[in-house]
């Protein structure tokens, strides 16, 4: 099983739909969770972080279940420009830190 | 992600040819890793260094070779040995010191075999 592992992409969703991202991670060592989005040809940009009392930046918004081991991304009223790969990455302490990178949900947004 | 530098944007690598790929930082972050992402795919770490002067392998080390010998600076070098180099390189850091904090990314390199 993976440590950490993500919807299988793509979706493919119209202009001012809510679109929701899932993640699991397996490892109850996992301290910090963010998400990231990379464009095509282009590098992984953090997007938020994710804490368990939820957290809101503008249409996105992060929620994190530590008893379900669950990392949730919501995206209201998509644009074009949203259409990206969207990755899950959670930190392990394990004495050090590890940081492991889901492998992505791309997203189209259509006009 | 500014004050992370990774040069050449493009390589091309000739057969039996050992290439060097730049990363420089002005964070003063004191960790550094470089991954590999192939078309599709999602990034696989191919060595990390947290302070000066160590670095460890991660999950796809064989054919790659790193140095840090400042804390600005984190080459890798892809050598021969590497059968299948075509791939997206990137370059991250982060700050040492709590382990939360999320790591941050050069614009990567493109390198391809001639």
């Amino acid at each position: 099983r993976k440590e950490v592992e993500q919807d299988p992409g793509p979706f493919n969703v119209p202009e001012g739909a809510t679109v929701a991202f899932n993640c699991t991670y397996s490892n109850s060592a996992s301290q910090s969770f963010f998400w990231y989005r990379q464009d095509c040809r282009k590098e992984p940009k953090l997007l938020m972080s994710v804490y368990s009392s939820g957290n809101e930046d503008g249409r996105f918004t992060a929620q994190l279940n530590r008893a379900s081991q669950y990392i949730s991304l919501l995206i209201r009223d998509s644009k074009l420009s949203d259409s990206a790969t969207y990755l899950c990455v959670v930190i392990l302490n394990t004495g050090g830190f590890k940081t492991i990178f889901g492998a992505g949900t791309r997203l189209f947004v259509k006009a | 992600d500014g004050g992370i530098t990774q040069s050449p944007k493009y390589l091309f690598r000739k057969e039996g040819q050992n290439v060097t790929l730049s990363c420089e930082q002005n964070l003063n972050h004191d960790a550094m890793y470089w991954y590999r992402q192939d078309p599709g795919q999602g990034l696989r770490l191919i060595y990390y260094s947290q302070i000066v002067n160590d670095f460890q392998k991660g999950d796809i080390a064989e054919g790659y070779s790193v140095s840090r010998e400042k804390k600005e600076s984190f080459p890798l070098t892809v050598t021969s040995a590497q059968k299948n180099p075509t791939a997206f390189y990137l370059c991250a850091t982060r700050t040492g010191g709590s382990g939360n904090q999320p790591q941050h990314f050069g614009d990567g390199t493109r390198l391809s075999i001639l």
